[in-house]
């Protein structure tokens, strides 16, 4: 597609289940990123893919967060226990990642994720 | 550590210019960059700058850079009212750039007709 596309674009659960967020980057970009924004805040940081591998995962805020890139192309942020303070906007960005501004990094249009 | 800081409001008259300010704190930074935020959609980007610059000009935007203060602003000539929305400052503290970006909470810009 033209741009990042993120599914669903509105999730509500409940405490304590499980959920699986999904991007899909730009074709040809080989990083990836996660990042969750909360209601009046910018986005923070949470995970970032190489290809298929996971270069820097230190925003994850705990083990209940998990996220992986199989074929180094779609991406699923899992999320398990779900507690009412994961309720943000979660948003997935793509950059080429082939140095110099190539690197600028595309942001999808985000998942609801509300936690009842 | 890393933070940036922007004000969170700002008010302007349709036809007169914007300035937005942001303040960063890792002089590592490579590139900064301007965001826009509509009301429910994602971020869109504006404009960056390699911190080798001081100055970018983008048709309506022009983004100016004190790298000895950590300073960065955007100027938005002839304001209009779509232009309103959230923007955020971003800094990405890694050098070649690659990596978590680091954002300010936004500043929210009114246009008034």
């Amino acid at each position: 597609g033209a741009g990042v596309s993120q599914t669903p674009s509105n999730k509500v659960t409940e405490k304590g289940k499980y959920v699986e967020l999904r991007c899909d980057p730009i074709s040809g970009h080989t990083a990836l990123y996660w990042y969750r924004q909360s209601l009046g805040q910018g986005p923070e940081f949470l995970i970032y893919f190489q290809g298929t591998g996971a270069a820097d995962d230190s925003g994850l805020p705990n083990d209940r967060f998990f996220a992986v890139r199989p074929e180094g192309s779609v991406s699923t942020l899992k999320i398990q226990r779900t507690e009412r303070g994961d309720s943000a906007v979660y948003l997935c960005a793509s950059s080429l990642t082939g140095g110099g501004d190539t690197d600028t990094q595309y942001f999808g249009p985000g998942t609801r994720l509300t936690v009842l | 550590g890393e933070d940036v800081e922007q004000s969170l409001f700002l008010s302007v008259r349709e036809g007169d210019s914007s300035v937005i300010n942001c303040t960063y704190t890792d002089s590592s930074s490579t590139y900064l960059y301007w965001y826009k935020q509509e009301p429910g959609a994602g971020l869109q980007l504006l404009t960056y700058i390699f911190s080798n610059m001081d100055m970018k000009q983008d048709q309506r935007l022009t983004v100016l850079l004190n790298k000895k203060d950590k300073h960065l602003s955007l100027r938005i000539a002839d304001t209009q009212t779509g232009d309103s929305a959230i923007y955020f400052c971003a800094e990405s503290p890694r050098r070649g750039s690659q990596g978590n970006l680091i954002f300010g909470k936004g500043t929210k810009l009114s246009v008034k007709p």
